[in-house]
């Protein structure tokens, strides 16, 4: 089954810039979603078809994405941008409709 | 746009629940609708979708067990659980189409 691989875990000083990567065969030829989720919230989409950001998220979220590499970047962090961090496919051709990955804790 | 969540409780293992999932400012017959669900101290799986033409897709571990529906004249999504599990414990999300930009809050499920 198709699987994304991400980081456990990314730390920066605010200000800083963040980079969570979300690697997976041929993801780059894919449209990957990113979902940011806080403890006892809903989550939140914040990037869609790898580099549209939806109506209201900050324009320091961007996305890109390569090969076997999706990324969501995160410029000059803040202490709310603290959070869990998913990026997500999906494909008909998958034996599962909708793939996440493991997720990212994002740390400032 | 909006998703309300409902439903969620203790059940005994082998025990039956009903999710529902109330959608306000679209029509969830012209959206795809999807669940998803968060074990304690994991990370986000997907469940279940419903298309628009009424078919519906599950994860291998819930087929079976899990029915997804849709009641267009409520507007709204239901996840049927049958034959409950301890592992099925979880929060439960729904959410529009299958990159989920809309969220309900998540109810939660005790198995």
């Amino acid at each position: 089954s198709y699987v994304l691989l991400q980081p456990p875990s990314v730390s920066v000083a605010p200000g800083e810039t963040a980079t969570i990567t979300c690697g997976g065969d041929n993801v780059g030829g894919k449209s990957v979603h990113w979902h940011q989720h806080k403890p006892g919230q809903a989550p939140v989409l914040v990037m869609s078809y790898t580099t549209d950001r939806p109506s209201g998220i900050p324009d320091r979220f961007s996305g890109s994405g390569s090969a076997n590499t999706a990324t969501l970047t995160i410029s000059r962090v803040e202490a709310g941008d603290e959070a869990d961090y998913y990026c997500q496919v999906w494909d008909g051709s998958l034996n599962r409709l909708v793939v996440f990955g493991g997720g990212t804790k994002l740390t400032v | 746009m909006q998703l309300v969540e409902s439903g969620g409780d203790f059940v005994q293992p082998g025990g039956s629940l009903r999710l529902s999932c109330a959608a306000s400012g679209f029509s969830v017959r012209s959206n795809y609708m999807t669940w998803v669900r968060q074990a304690p101290g994991k990370g986000l799986e997907w469940v279940s979708s419903i298309y628009t033409g009424g078919n519906s897709f599950y994860i291998d571990s819930v087929k079976g067990r899990f029915t997804t529906s849709r009641d267009d004249s409520k507007n709204t999504v239901h996840l049927h659980m049958d034959s409950l599990r301890p592992e099925d414990t979880a929060v439960y999300y729904c959410a529009r189409e299958l990159f989920m930009d809309v969220w309900g809050q998540g109810a939660t499920v005790t198995v």
